[in-house]
């Protein structure tokens, strides 16, 4: 079964807005992590966050991490049209297969 | 500029055909993946290698054929594909594949097309 999915699909705000994006799992996990792809692009790794771990901060980028929930978020602060891209999230799972789980993404777009 | 290469960048195939793809990293990582992303599915794992060992392959069908002859090349070797094979292929390399705070490198990938 899928382990991390994103919410919302699809993002659409102003520049200059802030973006929020929400991940759910399911099982216990390490770590979690958040990734960006530009459109026919690689994915480039952004924030790791350990499960001990409650907020991270990254230049405009925060994220929280909230265990008993099974959840995290991604705030993008004043953002840029250059932030047009697919954010995803990925789970390091505590047991079973030692592997990163990726969702499907939520794709955001930024208008000028 | 990313560390970890890809090439070619897009390939058109036929299902009879057979191609490889190829992956080198310069970041002198020791674990090398190869992900497949379909339109509107969530990245599939397929192989993982440490160290030039491969340490998973997650029930990938067998016209998939991975290489990886040292820390720093990946290659997948293709033959019978299907169409819906037709993906971009990614590779990614991390410090080591069972250090769990290692994030993956990726790189730009192979936009691959069966006809």
């Amino acid at each position: 079964s899928q382990q991390g999915e994103e919410d919302p699909q699809a993002l659409s705000i102003q520049e200059g807005e802030n973006a929020t994006m929400n991940c759910s799992y399911k099982t216990s996990i390490n770590n979690l992590q958040w990734y960006r792809q530009n459109s026919g692009r690689g994915l480039v790794h952004l924030i790791l966050i350990r499960s001990n771990e409650r907020e991270k901060h990254s230049g405009r980028l925060r994220v929280t991490l909230d265990t008993s929930k099974k959840s995290s978020s991604l705030l993008i602060t004043a953002s840029r049209a250059a932030d047009t891209a697919s954010y995803f999230c990925a789970t390091h799972r505590e047991q079973g297969a030692q592997k990163l789980v990726f969702g499907q993404g939520t794709r955001l777009t930024i208008n000028p | 500029e990313t560390g970890v290469t890809q090439t070619p960048r897009h390939l058109v195939m036929g299902m009879t055909n057979k191609k490889s793809l190829k992956c080198e990293q310069h970041l002198g990582h020791n674990a090398m993946y190869w992900y497949k992303q379909s339109a509107k599915k969530p990245l599939e794992l397929m192989f993982v290698y440490n160290f030039k060992e491969q340490t998973e392959n997650n029930s990938v069908p067998s016209r998939f054929s991975p290489e990886c002859p040292n820390s720093s090349h990946l290659f997948l070797h293709l033959h019978t594909l299907q169409p819906e094979d037709s993906a971009l292929y990614l590779c990614a390399s991390s410090q080591e594949a069972e250090i769990y705070n290692s994030p993956l490198h990726f790189g730009n990938g192979t936009r691959l097309t069966v006809t």
